[in-house]
């Protein structure tokens, strides 16, 4: 069936370091591709989606680029700020129409 | 446009009290999806609902769980007898066209 796996927090980075969040799927057909992300204390919120191999999504310095041949979809900022301290999820949407989310990887930025 | 909607934010239960949670999608959205989130774990799909029918339960329990999303009013989730394994936060998402989710605040359950 379809799934998400994603890396295995928590990460632990300086701001201005660089990020990335490995995210690997498996689905059949064309799934779409997403990234979530969770402030303390809130829902999820949309941070990108691409819907289609060789999309590249990007939001707020946040880019992922999705990549049929390897099937992955990994997170990527050049550069982090303390307030990127969140949890991120990586999710699918299957044939079925339904969503399949990565267990998240927590993110911490110090100054 | 009001984003998702959801009520109470917190709940606080007894072992075998009912919880009710409700979910009210952005308007235009008539998908509704209902996640559990237990402390330090990834989203658990539950129920995925259409206006007046269940598309797909799989995710949810065969005992004491129900979910419905009547023509008019919000979705509810029902947690009948509740016990202290039914707490955790409880997230409804909504979408126009079973694409992108939009996700509420979440329902914060604690079973005494």
């Amino acid at each position: 069936g379809d799934s998400v796996t994603q890396m295995e927090g928590p990460v632990t980075l300086s701001e201005e370091a660089f990020l990335t969040i490995n995210c690997t799927y498996t689905a059949t057909g064309y799934p779409s591709l997403f990234w979530y992300v969770q402030y303390p204390g809130e829902g999820l919120q949309l941070l990108l989606k691409a819907t289609k191999a060789d999309d590249k999504g990007s939001n707020k310095g946040f880019e992922a680029t999705y990549r049929k041949e390897t099937t992955s979809f990994h997170l990527e900022k050049g550069s982090v700020q303390v307030s990127d301290s969140a949890v991120y999820f990586c999710a699918l949407r299957g044939t079925g129409n339904q969503f399949y989310f990565g267990t998240g990887t927590s993110l911490t930025v110090i100054p | 446009n009001a984003g998702v909607m959801q009520n109470p934010r917190h709940l606080v239960r007894r072992r075998g009290q009912e919880a009710r949670l409700r979910c009210s999608p952005m308007k235009g959205h008539s998908h509704v999806y209902w996640y559990r989130q237990l402390p330090e774990e990834g989203l658990k799909f539950m129920v995925y609902l259409q206006k007046e029918n269940i598309i797909d339960e799989s995710g949810m329990p065969k005992e004491r769980f129900s979910a419905e999303f009547p023509k008019e009013g919000p979705s509810i989730l029902r947690i009948q007898q509740v016990v202290r394994g039914d707490s955790a936060a409880y997230f409804c998402a909504s979408s126009p066209q079973a694409d992108t989710q939009y996700f509420g605040p979440g329902t914060r359950l604690t079973v005494l």
